[in-house]
């Protein structure tokens, strides 16, 4: 069965510095992989998705993720936050051919000033 | 743009009242979806639709019901409403399956008594 693991429960993080938010899935066979951002009191957003190609994947408000098939990570990085920032980040696992989504428990993301 | 309405972002039930949860998408995806959202536990999906009519258990889906009569509205029932029911609510919406993105709604923040 898939599963996915975001060890991370939540990240303070000053703005301006770099922040990585970690990753983790199990699946036997080839998977596609995405980050959902939550800002307050809204609902999910699709931030950037793997799907084949390339494992370094670019997504909106300067977001990037690196698929690593041999450490079954997809973690997901900006090189300088900002205050707006602040949200809630899911990891989500599609297993190839499977029905559904498998969201990780969720990091949250905290930029002070 | 994509956009899935909830048809309340607060609602408040007493233990065993029947509750509807109504959800409505405009960009005529085959695909709709209801979470819970649960702090720690993440997304878990509660029931999906492929097509009209037709309804998938998720992941947690005692003490729920589905209907889908119309290729746009996706309702979700609490037949008889209990306090661990108390939580967030997503709908979603996807043209496809698998890889393709999941669009949210705002949510609905339930609260049983």
């Amino acid at each position: 069965a898939q599963s996915v693991t975001q060890l991370d429960s939540q990240v303070p993080v000053f703005e301006e510095a770099p922040v990585e938010l970690r990753c983790n899935y199990s699946s036997s066979v080839s998977v596609y992989l995405f980050w959902y951002v939550q800002y307050p009191n809204q609902g999910l957003q699709l931030l950037l998705k793997y799907l084949s190609g390339s494992t370094l994947v670019k997504g909106i408000n300067g977001f990037e993720a690196e698929f690593n098939k041999s450490q079954t990570s997809f973690h997901l990085r900006k090189p300088s936050v900002h205050i707006s920032d602040t949200a809630e980040y899911f990891c989500a696992v599609n297993q190839i051919g499977a029905d559904k989504l498998i969201f990780g428990t969720g990091t949250r993301l905290q930029v002070f000033p | 743009d994509v956009k899935v309405t909830q048809s309340s972002r607060y609602l408040v039930k007493r233990t065993g009242e029947k509750v509807f949860l109504e959800c409505v998408q405009d960009m005529d995806h085959e695909n709709m979806f209801w979470y819970r959202q649960d702090p720690g536990l993440g997304l878990r999906l509660i029931y999906f639709s492929y097509d009209v009519k037709m309804k998938e258990k998720g992941d947690i889906p005692e003490g729920y019901s589905v209907s889908r009569e119309k290729k746009e509205r996706f309702s979700l029932i609490l037949e008889s409403a209990s306090t661990n029911q108390t939580s967030m609510y997503l709908c979603a919406s996807s043209l496809g399956r698998t890889q393709e993105t999941q669009y949210f709604g705002p949510g609905t923040r339930l609260l049983v008594l």
